[in-house]
């Protein structure tokens, strides 16, 4: 069972414009969500996390919001460039309280992001 | 710190050998990964260890995979023997313990058997 669905599997803007990439999870004990931004030949790194307890979360360019009732969070890369040109992971994880999955990240499926000039 | 350090980073195999992946996680963290990453299949956790234990290896495909943390400082994931659908990325992560901590993620060591 997926844990953590994400949408687009691939998406192309035009630089300057907006991205945006939407998940949804099901398990309401997560209590972490973080994105992870990958590049050919690299490993996922971290762009942006977001904590359940704010609907919003901004640093730069890149936006996350969060929608606890809808168990729903999307990433806004505002006047995307082409260095934004990755692939983008959601993921979420259960950090608190106690558990046999606590502190297993659970990855959506990817967004290739292609920004062209 | 170094972080998260795989070796080796590609690797080129005939189908039936044995292949050794290592990993050495950032000093300090507990919790460590081993994730395999195709193009059908996305990011697939495949085990993850807390504190040198293995914690959850239901993602492990078959019993020819196997890994071990032997210490804190080192862990290997093994195939045997290999086959040729096992060609993929494979990238060990770690974190430590607590709220907002990062998982960080070495550069992958590229499987290619053929």
């Amino acid at each position: 069972q997926q844990q953590v669905k994400q949408s687009p599997q691939s998406l192309i803007v035009q630089k300057g414009g907006i991205s945006i990439i939407n998940c949804a999870y099901e398990n309401t004990a997560f209590d972490y969500f973080p994105w992870y931004q990958q590049f050919p030949g690299k490993g996922p790194a971290l762009l942006i996390a977001i904590r359940p307890d704010v609907s919003e979360k901004k640093e730069g360019r890149f936006t996350i919001s969060f929608n606890k009732s809808a168990k729903q969070f999307s990433l806004h890369i505002m006047d995307s460039q082409p260095g934004d040109s990755a692939t983008y992971f959601c993921a979420a994880s259960k950090y608190g309280g106690r558990g046999s999955t606590l502190g297993r990240l659970y990855f959506g499926r990817g967004t290739q992001l292609t920004v062209w000039p | 710190d170094a972080g998260v350090i795989q070796s080796p980073r590609h690797e080129v195999t005939e189908m039936g050998q044995e292949v050794t992946l290592r990993c050495k996680p950032i000093s300090g963290h507990d919790y460590l990964f081993w994730y395999r990453q195709t193009m059908m299949r996305g990011l697939e956790l495949l085990i993850y260890f807390n504190n040198n234990v293995p914690i959850d290896d239901s993602g492990m495909p078959e019993d020819r995979f196997s890994a071990k943390m032997p210490n804190a400082s080192f862990s290997t994931l093994k195939i045997q023997p290999s086959e040729p659908r096992d060609s993929a990325v494979y990238f060990c992560a770690s974190r430590g313990t607590g709220l907002n901590t990062e998982a960080f993620f070495g550069q992958g060591t590229r499987l290619t058997v053929v």
